[in-house]
Parts: C-alpha cells; structure tokens; sequence
C-alpha cells in the first residue's frame, strides 16, 4: 500500500528554537495534511495543503506542498514547551481515506 | 457539539475474552473509521465505513468487526482479545478528507 516516510522520528529541542520535519511518498497525492497529537488525546488538525508548491501558515505554524506532490514540510518557530507532541503527516487521494506517517515526537526542553 | 467521543477509556481484558468499543459522532458526518496506534507505527487503519450500514476493511482488519448501524455511531468488537491487540484505540469521523478524532480508548490485553 502506499506509504509515507516521515522524519526525523523524534526531535529534542530547547525552547525558543525552530523546528523542521518533513513527509514524503513514492506516490502522487492531491492533498496533504498535518496534525498534532498532544499527550493522552486524539490527532488534531493543524493544517491543511491543496496545491502543488502552496505555503501555508498558521500562527508560528508553516506548511508547504512540494512541487512534485510527492513530499511536505512543517515548520514550526520559535517553538514553546505546548508545542510538545506527535505531529503527523496525512496524505489523501480518495475522498475518504488517509495515509499517515508514523509521526515526529517533538520535546521541548523550557 | 461534543464532537467525536468514544467509551471506555479504559480497558483491561484477558485473553480470549470480548468487548464492544463505541464511537459516537454528532457533526452528521458520513465517513467514519477505527486506527490503532501502537509506539512507532503510527495510526493504521482497521476498519471504516462510508455510510449507514456499510463497512469496509483497512490495513490491519484481522481479529476486529465493525458494525455502523446508526449513521452517528461506529461500534469495534473485539470478539477473542489477543495480547497483541493491546493499543490505544482511536475512532474518526469525516465528510470529506478532513477527519475528526475522538480521545482514543486505551486497551490492554492480558
């Protein structure tokens, strides 16, 4: 089935730094999504991508679709200590089903 | 609106015994699915529907049912627990690619 390999796996930041993970497919997709999982609850949405090349924000959140829709990235600046989490990438072309990555833990050192 | 919210929280079972996850959804979506999230394999899907009385496999079906006779509710049986079905359990809800995540149920399989 089609995959997507996330990296880097996990991350150990200090407060204050910038963060950079990325997504990427072997397979064409249409859409790209990112969310964040925090401790003990559910994925939440956090951005969503729809054209090849668009750059998306939201707050200190930036996310881009890649030109040959085959890849994303999410950055996040000047990040702060509720920023730890899981982030995962999703990727859809049917209108109902996802792939995910198997996530980016994110820490964050105060 | 609630949103998505699933029941139990928790669970203990011993092997080769049965239960029923519940996952309830009130925003009138169509799709809804059930992943399992294990350390390091991020969500994968088990089952999904795309309408009242219609179910689907996903990527790791083996060993669960599904049944989806309410368009809001979405219930996961287990019907001979194995340890290896010890995860946190996640239901989701969507109308299109965007999908709505419910707190998970944490499942250990004795």
């Amino acid at each position: 089935g089609q995959q997507l390999n996330q990296s880097p796996q996990s991350m150990f930041i200090q407060e204050g730094e910038d963060v950079s993970m990325n997504c990427t497919s072997s397979s064409i997709f249409n859409t790209w999504l990112w969310y964040k999982q925090d401790p003990g609850e559910g994925p939440v949405l956090l951005i969503a991508l729809y054209k090849a090349g668009e750059l998306t924000s939201n707050g200190r959140l930036t996310a881009q679709f890649g030109i040959t829709r085959k890849d994303s990235f999410l950055n996040i600046s000047a990040s702060i200590p509720s920023d730890v989490g899981i982030y995962f990438c999703a990727s859809g072309g049917s209108n109902y089903k996802l792939t995910f990555g198997k996530g980016t833990l994110l820490t964050v050192n105060p | 609106n609630a949103g998505v919210t699933q029941t139990p929280k928790f669970r203990v079972l011993k092997t080769g015994q049965s239960m029923t996850l519940l996952c309830a959804q009130d925003m009138n979506h169509e799709y809804m699915y059930w992943y399992r999230q294990d350390p390091g394999m991020g969500l994968r899907l088990i089952h999904y529907s795309v309408g009242e009385g219609t179910t689907a496999k996903g990527e790791v079906p083996d060993g669960y049912n599904v049944s989806r006779l309410k368009k809001q509710n979405f219930l996961l049986g287990l019907e001979s627990a194995a340890p290896s079905q010890t995860s946190v359990y996640f239901c989701a809800s969507s109308r299109g690619l965007f999908q709505f995540f419910g707190p998970g149920t944490r499942l250990t399989v004795l």
